[in-house]
């Protein structure tokens, strides 16, 4: 089943520009993270935060999140063409529950 | 070693064939995970493992069927497959603490003819 809707789709930006993606999800949770996944290769985590977090920084990404609108961001400034990638939010919710994955956003940063 | 490992890395197969997939992880994780994931998609879990034991098995066709030899291995064994199968698969691992980070292979790339 899946949880999170990321918004956009699709996005396209200059080397050096900030790309913001955005992910909605549906029930309460007990973590939300983010994954970059380069064409064909296997998922990389990029960065937890916690329901009782706001904002986390890790590096050039800034991810926050608003329980109350049950959304979260992920920030990448400074893009570069290696950040091209597919990048994605999965939510757990409390306990061991496995991660449900959102649709993902296809980030293509040209240089 | 913080990496989990798949092999092969891509296997095309008959739908009369019989095949496995194999992965490992050496870092102590006590959670193991199949997921698929077609093209453009995001992925979607098939089964988890927990202490060895198949603690979730998402409706998956019998055509697939997983195997815990020990904490470190997981195994996927296809059989019968159709060509709508053909799919990434990705083995995943975790601690069982929580919150978890979800740490991936690269994949097999299967492709049923």
């Amino acid at each position: 089943s899946q949880q999170g809707e990321e918004d956009p789709q699709a996005l396209s930006i200059q080397e050096g520009e900030n790309a913001t993606m955005n992910c909605s999800y549906k029930t309460s949770i007990n973590n939300l993270q983010w994954y970059r996944q380069n064409s064909g290769r296997g998922l990389v985590h990029l960065i937890l935060i916690r329901s009782n977090e706001r904002e986390k920084h890790s590096g050039r990404l800034r991810v926050t999140l608003d329980t109350s609108k049950k959304s979260s961001s992920l920030l990448i400034t400074a893009s570069r063409a290696a950040d091209t990638a597919s990048y994605f939010c999965a939510t757990q919710n409390s306990g061991n529950t496995p991660l449900v994955f959102g649709k993902g956003t296809r980030l293509s940063v040209i240089a | 070693d913080t990496e989990v490992t798949q092999t092969p890395k891509h296997l095309v197969m008959g739908m009369t064939n019989k095949k496995s997939l194999k992965c490992e992880q050496h870092m102590g994780h006590r959670a193991m995970y199949w997921y698929k994931q077609k093209a453009k998609k995001p992925p979607e879990l098939m089964f988890v493992y927990s202490y060895e034991k198949l603690s979730i098995n998402e409706s998956v066709p019998s055509r697939f069927s997983p195997e815990c030899p020990n904490s470190s291995l997981l195994n996927l064994h296809l059989h019968a497959l159709q060509p709508e199968d053909s799919a990434l698969y990705l083995c995943a691992s975790s601690r069982k603490t929580d919150p978890y980070a979800v740490h991936f292979g690269p994949g097999t790339r299967l492709t049923v003819t």
